[in-house]
């Protein structure tokens, strides 16, 4: 069965860093474009970043750009999500997914249509 | 950033309702938009992309129209476990762009 799951989340001071990671099992992650998406608390979804298959692609919200880096390792099914100079606003549950970014003629689609069950990024002091 | 602006933000509904869920954006994104189901404590899942498209899987009541602005989420007849959160996604440029989301309750 494919699955993703995220990992890494955790609690820490403002200004502080995390790791998060993307694990997939049960399909090869590398033939993917995958995409991070946050959810603060009570409130919606968050696009966050992306980044395509041998990672020469990435885009990222501007909220984060500087301070967030998407990354990948096909050797070891992953995508990662390095967090540094956290806020207090970048609390949430932080959701990767994959993406089939689903061709029709010269337009891609992107889809998300596997998702994580996310990890929780606390930010307090 | 393109704005994506779903009306309504909540709606209660009864089991075999009709439900339309509109999602407009403030620029012309030709049909590149999704629409995710998202229940509480869980991750969100896909139900349309390319505006009209439906994902393998999901109930043929589950249907999406629009292109340029305007989109729309209809679920012909709704069933108990359609009671969820509905968020519209444009996929034209970047950053890509959620809606704030539509929560449908039981009437």
């Amino acid at each position: 069965e494919a699955q993703l799951v995220e990992s890494g989340g955790g609690l820490v001071q403002p200004g502080g860093s995390l790791r998060l990671s993307c694990t997939a099992s049960g399909f090869t992650l590398s033939a993917f474009w995958v995409t991070w998406v946050r959810q603060a608390p009570g409130k919606g979804l968050e696009w966050v970043a992306n980044i395509n298959e041998d990672g020469s692609l990435k885009s990222s919200v501007d909220s984060v750009e500087g301070r967030f880096t998407i990354s990948r390792d096909n050797a070891k099914n992953s995508v990662y999500l390095e967090v540094n100079s956290l806020r207090v606003a970048d609390r949430a549950i932080y959701y990767c997914a994959r993406d089939l970014n689903v061709r029709d003629a010269n337009t891609y689609y992107d889809a998300f249509d596997l998702w994580g069950p996310g990890t929780v990024v606390t930010v307090s002091s | 950033a393109i704005q994506m602006t779903q009306s309504p933000s909540s709606l209660s509904a009864s089991v075999g309702d009709r439900v339309i869920i509109t999602c407009r954006a403030s620029q012309d994104i030709t049909n590149d938009l999704a629409w995710y189901q998202q229940k509480p404590g869980k991750a969100p899942n896909l139900l349309i992309y390319a505006a009209s498209s439906l994902q393998s899987g999901v109930p043929s009541r589950f249907s999406g129209s629009g292109s340029g602005t305007d989109f729309t989420l209809t679920i012909s007849a709704l069933q108990p476990e359609d009671f969820a959160s509905y968020y519209c996604l444009q996929d034209f440029n970047y950053p890509r762009t959620f809606g704030q989301g539509t929560k449908v309750e039981i009437k």
